[in-house]
């Protein structure tokens, strides 16, 4: 996890209020990434991010929106916190080598609890 | 749509023996694979890769083969100890596509003393 700290690492809130996640690198990576992790659903891709300002969604997009100001912070943030986003999150980097093979580096996951 | 999946959600070894950890994939364009290692409360670690035009690739006490006729993925772990206890998966992709992977749902590994 050397290089990626993700903020909070542990968080309760209520149904309807926003959300934000950090995730912060050292690593100078292009590519940032944010998953949820799920019993019985492994790991799924919420957004990604290859550039300053550049981000698209994932798999499991809907209810969330990212925003990456500067190259080393990562924002995920939940308009409006539903049950169903109870989660452990995971940010990731990435700087992809010159093959285009990519190893993602993970951050240590923030768990979410939404009651 | 694509997925990863894994044959079976739980694997019980004794110290000592080997492992060998299961996936199958169904993106056939799929040409660069990852095994990681999650340990509790963690994040996924890094293990070992492979790429589509290998069938085996050698790490530290871990092998990777590939099968991309029956689209099989398998990691295999030599002289199992208890710090291997940890949910393992793979994860596909294909080269330069924005990196995105695609993970299978997870093998628990027990290591029996």
């Amino acid at each position: 996890d050397a290089g990626i700290t993700q903020s909070p690492r542990h968080k309760v809130t209520e149904t309807g209020t926003p959300v934000t996640l950090r995730c912060h690198q050292t690593e100078n990576h292009r590519y940032m990434y944010w998953y949820r992790q799920d019993p019985g659903h492994g790991l799924r891709l919420i957004h990604y991010s290859y550039g300053v300002k550049d981000t698209d969604k994932g798999e499991v997009s809907d209810g969330y929106s990212v925003s990456r100001s500067k190259t080393e912070d990562f924002l995920l943030t939940l308009e409006s916190a539903t049950s169903s986003q109870t989660s452990v999150y995971f940010c990731a980097t990435s700087k992809m080598d010159f093959s285009g093979a990519n190893v993602l580096t993970f951050g240590a996951g923030s768990r979410l609890t939404v009651l | 749509g694509e997925s990863v999946g894994l044959h079976l959600p739980t694997l019980s070894v004794q110290e000592g023996d080997n492992s060998i950890i299961n996936c199958a994939y169904s993106n056939s364009a799929s040409d660069y694979f990852i095994w990681y290692k999650q340990e509790s409360g963690k994040g996924p670690q890094f293990i070992i890769d492979i790429r589509s035009n290998m069938d085996k690739r050698q790490g530290q006490r871990v092998t990777v083969l590939l099968n991309k006729t029956v689209k099989h993925l398998s990691l295999q772990i030599a002289a199992t100890q208890p710090g291997d206890s940890a949910v393992y998966f793979c994860a596909e992709t294909v080269s330069g596509n924005t990196g995105k992977l695609i993970f299978g749902q997870g093998t628990t590994l027990q290591v029996k003393p």
